[in-house]
């Protein structure tokens, strides 16, 4: 089965620090793939997202290019910010049509040191 | 917009009792719900999809009668853990879509944690 598998936390950067938080993913066919952003005390917010192979999702500073080659979908950010602490999913929707079901990995925490 | 809340934020119950857990769409109308459990360190799971109107379908491993779901409306789903025990202590999140936001996106509630003593 699908499955999405991303890199264990916690990480902790200082402010302007440069941020890759890296994602594998395992689908059949042509998943979409996503980044969700969960802060504090609130519930998951889609961050980007990629429907094809080739495709960057980019929102609020961070991008992510979908790799089909390498079954990858890694979160990158140039300079983070304190506000950037959250924890971030890596999740994929099948490419089956009517498939709605959300894959997700198991979430990084990264906390903004100033 | 397209926000989605959950009542209650947390629940402390005793073994063998029932908890409700609503979630709730507040500006649109959502078709279809969705039920995530998450265990600590562990990514969301997937209990269930249900659509308005309809029954809920249940993932594999999912025990429907112990997981009661309702959707009765368009904006209201409540998910019942009948007569819980300890291992089923766990985060609670609800996620919502419907025809106002694009079908494709689903938007989560920020989850309920239940713990049962």
């Amino acid at each position: 089965g699908d499955s999405v598998t991303q890199m264990e936390g916690p990480v902790t950067l200082s402010e302007e620090a440069f941020l890759t938080i890296n994602c594998t993913y395992t689908a059949t066919g042509y998943p979409s793939l996503f980044w969700y952003v969960q802060y504090p005390g609130e519930g998951l917010q889609l961050l980007l997202k990629a429907t094809k192979a080739d495709d960057k999702g980019s929102n609020k500073g961070f991008e992510a290019t979908y790799r089909k080659e390498t079954t990858s979908f890694h979160l990158e950010k140039g300079s983070v910010q304190v506000s950037d602490s959250a924890v971030y999913f890596c999740a994929l929707r099948g490419s089956n049509f009517g498939n709605e079901k959300l894959t997700f990995g198991t979430g990084t925490r990264l906390t903004i040191i100033p | 917009g397209a926000v989605v809340s959950q009542h209650p934020s947390w629940v402390i119950c005793k073994s063998g009792t029932s908890v409700k857990i609503e979630c709730r769409s507040l500006d649109f109308q959502a078709t279809t719900m969705f039920w995530y459990r998450q265990f600590p360190k562990q990514s969301l799971m997937l209990m269930a999809t249900s659509n308005e109107g309809s029954k809920a379908t249940y993932e594999q491993g999912v025990e429907k009668d112990k997981f009661l779901i309702n959707h009765a409306s368009l904006t209201l789903s409540t998910l019942t853990v009948t007569s819980a025990h300890p291992e089923d202590s766990s985060f609670y999140i609800c996620s919502a879509r419907g025809p106002g936001t694009g079908y494709n996106e689903q938007f989560f509630g920020p989850g309920t944690r239940l713990t049962v003593l």
